[in-house]
């Protein structure tokens, strides 16, 4: 069992380009999020599934985009990049809503220059 | 909106200290809460969860006690290791998708 795999580890950007930050969970486990981690401050919640073909925004969606064609997959999209983009992102999944634990992958740096 | 507020660090302690960290949230109904630990390098896990007041969550010798009256979730140790120098998050879920909203973060270090 993985968990939550998230590639890469690591990404240099320059600003305008695009990428996509790759999420997979072997868990079998229904709802999936994705959040940012700036500096000195907690998580903040950028998208997030309850399901396949089912997505919803959080706290910060503007510049990113996502896909749920998978139970498995849950890629993160960013367009344009912005410097405001570097941070460190988090996919995680839980098995439903919120009493339930959410298991995070290792996370991917990402540095827009 | 919901929020969660944490004291402040980094927090700098010996080893077999007593430790508090303090946690409060603001909430419309009846949101499940969470304390996650990030070593560092790495993602965030679950160290201890509440579900309703009342509730206490304890692991690996932590406790954190679901006060409704009081909108707190303090974490607290007994006895700190150097094993356990890490950031802590409380967070409270709002029950719908489950998604969670984090407090900024306490880095606890503890010296031998």
């Amino acid at each position: 069992n993985a968990g939550v795999t998230q590639t890469p580890k690591f990404r240099i950007l320059k600003i305008g380009q695009s990428m996509t930050l790759q999420c997979t969970q072997d868990m079998n486990h229904n709802y999936m999020y994705w959040y940012r981690q700036d500096p000195g401050m907690g998580l903040k919640l950028i998208y997030y599934s309850v399901g396949a073909g089912i997505t919803d925004k959080g706290e910060v969606p503007n510049g990113y985009n996502v896909s749920r064609s998978t139970t498995e997959d849950f890629p993160l999209r960013l367009e344009l990049a912005a410097p405001s983009q570097t941070s460190v992102y988090f996919c995680a999944s839980s098995y439903s809503g919120a009493t339930y634990e959410q298991y995070f992958g290792p996370g991917t740096r990402l540095t827009v220059t | 909106g919901d929020s969660v507020t944490q004291m402040e660090g980094p927090v700098t302690l010996s080893e077999e200290a007593f430790l508090t960290i303090n946690c409060t949230y603001t909430a419309t109904g009846y949101p499940s809460l969470f304390w996650y630990v990030q070593y560092p390098g790495e993602g965030l896990q679950l160290l201890l969860k509440a579900t309703k007041a009342d509730d206490k969550g304890s692991n690996k010798g932590f406790e954190a006690t679901y006060r409704k009256e009081t909108t707190s979730f303090h974490l607290e140790k007994g006895s700190v290791q150097v094993s356990d120098s890490a950031v802590y998050f409380c967070a409270l879920s709002d029950n719908q998708g489950g998604k969670l909203i984090f407090g900024q973060g306490t880095e606890l270090s503890v010296k031998p």
